[in-house]
């Protein structure tokens, strides 16, 4: 099935740096879900953003709902060590529709070099 | 925000056995759940979406008869591996939406 493009695929950065990723698709969503995944675990929601242009914090993540609704950005201020993990954004076209499923992207997976 | 719990989270069976994994809403009723596969290093593959006093719905070049779904009330689906062989060893993730959607903790079966 379709799948989101995420870039970077990885990143490997210092303890304190700012981390930033993407997600674009060929199709517009109505609403862009950023999810953070621990190995051996379930993806995690970190932030919904359900409208374009929208600007959505959580601690020290920030995301942006593109203005054209085919792009996603998240950011992550001042990494430590529990930031480690793979982030996925994920979108969804009919948000009201409970049974939409959900389009992922492929992943950033993020190391911290110690 | 809401919960979803899955269980077991690991199961190790011998091939040709098959295996029931589980998934509650703890905390809301879900008409629909979606199961997926997870593959080493990739990301989340849907398998079917599970409906409430309904059949599943698959994804294509997913096996009905292989992977039996049931989703016999509003917080309960169940995912059966059937004769599962060792190409079915894999992490599987169960979710359920409220607004959004949440996931279980995932159930890595083993097939020796």
């Amino acid at each position: 099935g379709q799948q989101l493009n995420q870039s970077p695929q990885s990143m490997f950065i210092q303890e304190g740096e700012d981390v930033s990723m993407n997600c674009t698709s060929s199709s517009i969503f109505n609403t862009w879900l950023w999810y953070k995944q621990d190995p051996g675990e379930g993806p995690v929601l970190l932030i919904a953003l359900y409208k374009a242009g929208e600007l959505t914090s959580n601690g020290r993540l920030t995301a942006q709902f593109g203005i054209t609704r085919k792009d996603s950005f998240l950011n992550i201020s001042a990494s430590i060590p529990s930031d480690v993990g793979i982030y996925f954004c994920a979108g969804q076209l009919r948000p009201n529709f409970g049974n939409e499923k959900l389009t992922f992207g492929t992943g950033t997976r993020l190391t911290i070099i110690p | 925000g809401a919960v979803v719990s899955q269980h077991p989270s690991r199961v190790i069976c011998k091939s040709g056995t098959s295996v029931k994994i589980e998934c509650r809403s703890l905390d809301f009723q879900a008409t629909t759940m979606f199961w997926y596969r997870q593959f080493p290093k990739q990301s989340l593959m849907l398998m079917a979406t599970s409906n409430e006093g309904s059949k599943a719905t698959y994804e294509q070049g997913v096996e009905k008869d292989k992977f039996l779904i049931n989703h016999a009330s509003l917080t309960l689906s169940t995912l059966t591996v059937t004769s599962a062989h060792p190409e079915d060893s894999s992490f599987y993730i169960c979710s359920a939406r409220q607004a959004e959607a949440f996931f279980g903790q995932g159930t890595r079966l083993t097939v020796v």
